[in-house]
């Protein structure tokens, strides 16, 4: 059971690239959500998911697209990297279902646009 | 919009006292409110969660309290050790849409 697994765990873009972070869970969480951690301003919420097939905004979506095609995973696309967009992000899993809610953090991922 | 706060932003206690830590929030309508522990350069480690209709929720030597109508949480680090030196979150969870909340964390030292 590995839990929420992300890759890579460091990354390097220059202005105007595109790349996909993954996020993977093996626990058959209904719920995925994607944050971004920043300096001073906490964690907020980008993109999330309570099912295959169903994504909605967070607080922050702009630059950023999602797809839920299936349960385990949740990919993050930044389409036109820009150095706003530098940031950790993490990628949490949670059950819908089971009456305890606890969110499951993967370990993050360390972006740097230049 | 759900604003949750956190403070102080960062302590430092010797080892062996208390430590509380306070998160408030302004919308009273929560499913449920989760501390959690985050090491520097790794991911959040989930500490306590407490239900809305919880007042408490107990485990080893942290205890956290909730006082939903004023909008409150205290967790609570018993006899506090080096290892317990880490950032805490409190996050709030929206009924409505899942949307998770978080406060900018209280970053703890504790000296040996």
């Amino acid at each position: 059971n590995a839990g929420v697994t992300q890759t890579p765990k460091f990354q390097v873009l220059k202005t105007g690239q595109s790349m996909t972070l993954q996020c993977a869970q093996d626990m058959n969480h209904e719920y995925m959500s994607w944050y971004r951690q920043d300096p001073g301003m906490g964690l907020r919420l980008i993109h999330y998911s309570v099912g295959a097939g169903i994504t909605d905004q967070g607080e922050v979506p702009n630059g950023y697209n999602v797809s839920r095609s299936t349960t385990e995973d949740f990919p993050l696309r930044l389409l036109s990297a820009a150095p706003s967009q530098t940031s950790v992000y993490f990628c949490a899993s949670s059950s819908l279902t089971s009456g305890t809610d606890t969110q499951y953090f993967g370990p993050g991922t360390r972006l740097t646009v230049l | 919009k759900q604003e949750v706060t956190q403070i102080p932003a960062a302590l430092s206690v010797p080892e062996g006292e208390n430590l509380v830590l306070n998160c408030s929030f302004t919308d009273s309508a929560i499913y449920n409110l989760q501390w959690f522990r985050q090491d520097p350069g790794k991911g959040l480690t989930s500490l306590l969660l407490i239900q809305s209709s919880q007042r408490e929720q107990t485990s080893g030597r942290l205890n956290a309290s909730l006082d939903k109508s004023s909008g409150r949480s205290t967790l609570y680090i018993a006899a506090s050790q080096p290892g317990d030196s880490a950032t805490y979150l409190c996050a709030v969870l929206d009924p409505n849409d899942y949307k998770l909340s978080f406060g900018a964390g209280t970053t703890v030292t504790v000296r040996a």
